[in-house]
């Protein structure tokens, strides 16, 4: 079945550090893949997305791209703020395999930024 | 107004109460879904509902029912809850193939 491996956290880092979260999946077919935020006491929100193979998807300095010979979608920032402190989630959502549209997600990486 | 909308919030019951967790949604959506989060686990699906007809089980159902009583409302119920369904459940809304859309959370604590 579809699956989704996120690196293992938590991840510390001082504001303007460089950012990188590896995600990678399996799945049958050609899944969209998603990039979830979890701010403290919230529900997910959509960070980005991508749809294709080498698609970029890229929203408030935060960039992925789907990239299909490696299976992965690492989420990246340049300069993080402490604002970005949450929870991230990589997910699929394999419309055209056996999982009719669901999302998969993987375990989520928990992100300090510290001032 | 939120697109999606969870009511309680927090709950917390005794070992085999009945509780049901509601979400609304005013996104339009003919797609539903119910979640559960545990730490270290990220979300687990428990039902999915395409239409009001068309209600699925998802990797976890065990334990849970649910109702889909319009397009826009999803009900979740455990019918004799215990303590390992202590966690945070999220409802979702979604168009076919689209982005889903989460409600804020129900924190549920059983005793």
């Amino acid at each position: 079945g579809d699956s989704v491996t996120q690196m293992e956290g938590p991840v510390t880092l001082s504001e303007e550090a460089f950012l990188t979260i590896n995600c990678t999946y399996t799945a049958t077919g050609y899944p969209s893949l998603f990039w979830y935020v979890q701010y403290p006491g919230e529900g997910l929100q959509l960070l980005l997305k991508a749809t294709k193979a080498d698609d970029k998807g890229s929203n408030k300095g935060f960039e992925a791209t789907y990239r299909k010979e490696t299976t992965s979608f690492h989420l990246e920032k340049g300069s993080v703020q402490v604002s970005d402190s949450a929870v991230y989630f990589c997910a699929l959502n394999n419309a055209g395999g056996t999982s009719y549209g669901k999302l998969t997600f993987g375990q989520g990486t928990i992100l300090t930024v510290h001032p | 107004d939120a697109d999606v909308t969870q009511t309680p919030r927090n709950r917390i019951t005794k070992t085999g109460k009945r509780i049901m967790l509601e979400c609304s949604q005013t996104k339009g959506h003919d797609r539903m879904y119910w979640y559960r989060q545990d730490p270290g686990l990220g979300l687990q699906l428990i039902y999915y509902s395409f239409d009001v007809k068309d209600i699925n089980k998802g990797e976890i159902s065990d334990g849970y029912s649910v109702s889909r009583q319009a397009q826009a409302k999803f009900s979740l119920s455990l019918e004799s809850a215990i303590p390992n369904q202590t966690a945070l459940y999220f409802c979702a809304t979604s168009a076919q193939g689209g982005t889903q859309y989460f409600g804020p959370g129900t924190r549920l604590t059983v005793l």
